[in-house]
């Protein structure tokens, strides 16, 4: 059971534009989003994340959106690089509990054309 | 600090030889996450540990996986025996407690089982 999903395998888009990444969560005790940048052949690294009381983070050209009540967040870049071409991963914690694990979904394979 | 540190980098072995994955995590962090990347499920989360104890080994896919932490600089993840469909990216992670916050990926160990 996918708890953490992202339906968009890949996505292509112009330099310049603006890039936009979706996740959708089933799990409603998750209150800690965040996202990751994949390069190939290196591990994961931490790109921006959002806690659930909040609706909105920014960091340089990259804005997370989150909408607890459609359980959706997205990820926009703008203006997209080619630099930025990569898998990203969203991911989702429970903070409450006392279980920190981090589900992430499958990812999105962004590139971004020149 | 150099940042979480897994080795090796590249395994091959052969079907129902034993295999074992190695992890510093970074000092001061205390919980530790095995993940595994395959094209079909995404990452996903294997074990974790929060201050060198096993808190969720849901995701352990068969009792020829084992993970262990016997302090809190290293861990392992051994496959005993391994199968050509344990062929995956192994990715080790480690976070500070305590919710709200993210994990910091190693590079990961590429594992071929032939």
């Amino acid at each position: 059971d996918q708890q953490v999903k992202q339906n968009s395998p890949s996505l292509s888009v112009q330099e310049g534009r603006i890039s936009i990444l979706n996740c959708d969560y089933t799990n409603s005790m998750f209150d800690y989003f965040l996202w990751y940048k994949k390069y190939p052949a290196e591990g994961p690294t931490f790109l921006i994340s959002i806690s659930s009381i909040k609706d909105k983070n920014e960091d340089g050209r990259f804005t997370v959106f989150l909408n607890k009540s459609a359980k959706h967040l997205s990820l926009h870049i703008v203006p997209s690089q080619p630099g930025d071409s990569a898998v990203y991963f969203c991911a989702a914690s429970a903070s409450k509990g006392g279980s920190e694990k981090l589900v992430f979904g499958k990812g999105t394979k962004l590139t971004v054309n020149p | 600090d150099a940042g979480v540190i897994q080795s090796p980098r590249h395994e091959v072995t052969e079907m129902g030889q034993e295999v074992t994955l190695r992890c510093k995590p970074i000092s001061g962090h205390n919980s530790l996450f095995w993940y595994r990347q395959t094209m079909m499920r995404g990452l996903e989360l294997l074990i974790y540990f929060n201050n060198n104890v096993p808190i969720d080994d849901s995701g352990m896919p068969e009792d020829r996986f084992s993970a262990k932490m016997p302090n809190a600089s290293f861990s392992t993840l051994k496959i005993q025996p391994s199968e050509p469909r344990d062929s995956a990216v192994y990715f080790c992670a480690s976070s500070l407690q305590g919710g709200f916050t993210e994990a910091f990926f190693g590079q990961g160990t590429r594992l071929t089982v032939v």
